[in-house]
């Protein structure tokens, strides 16, 4: 299993522009969450998915839009990029019958 | 709303002594506790959890302790090395619905030689 992957590992964005943070694992996890890391700090709940087709809202969602059509895949999209969205995104899965998170790399976006 | 406090957000220790790092959770439905060690530029890693039906969990030099009534608990670390140090998140969770995580806010540990 590659368990959590994410894409891109690094990306700088402008101002205003706009891209999409893809996650997938491969282990079958109904749960999927995604996080944004700001330097020195912890990790803070932008978006989570309890199965395909389901999303709600986290700490911090302004900003920012996820979708899951499928169990595998859970995007994260940034509309309207601003500097505030400076960060390290993880994202994250659970089997649901055992809490044990399991991460992905993370994706370091800048915006500038 | 939910929330986990964290402390110290730094400690620095000699090579040898122990380590503990304290959180408290407010959320009484909170029945797992993770502790996640980051290195620089890298992913969470979990090194030991704890369920709220266990008070104490131990692998090697570190250990878990949980107080339920109080809403504490604990990470201890023993004969620490410079290999420990690192940033350690706690984290609680609850494992009916939607097994969404609260961290607590980092502490990073220093291990002097």
């Amino acid at each position: 299993n590659a368990g959590v992957t994410q894409t891109p590992k690094f990306r700088i964005l402008k101002i205003g522009q706009s891209m999409t943070l893809q996650c997938t694992q491969d282990m079958n996890h109904n749960y999927m969450y995604w996080y944004r890391q700001d330097p020195g700090m912890g990790l803070k709940l932008i978006y989570y998915s309890v199965g395909a087709g389901i999303t709600d809202k986290g700490e911090v969602p302004n900003g920012y839009n996820v979708s899951r059509s499928t169990t595998e895949d859970f995007p994260l999209r940034l509309e309207l990029a601003a500097p505030s969205q400076t960060s390290v995104y993880f994202c994250a899965s659970v089997a649901g019958n055992y809490n044990e998170q399991f991460f992905g790399p993370g994706t370091r976006l800048t915006v500038l | 709303g939910e929330n986990v406090e964290q402390h110290p957000s730094t400690l620095s220790v000699q090579e040898g002594d122990s380590a503990v790092i304290k959180c408290t959770y407010s959320d009484s439905a909170s029945n797992y506790f993770p502790w996640y060690k980051q290195e620089l530029g890298k992913r969470p890693q979990l090194i030991i959890d704890i369920r709220s039906n266990v008070g104490e969990k131990k692998d090697q030099r570190i250990a878990v302790t949980l107080n339920k009534t109080a809403k504490h608990f604990s990470l201890h670390i023993t004969e620490t090395q410079p290999e420990d140090s690192a940033v350690y998140f706690c984290a609680a969770s609850s494992s009916s619905g939607t097994y969404k995580y609260i961290f607590g806010t980092g502490t990073r540990l220093k291990v002097l030689a």
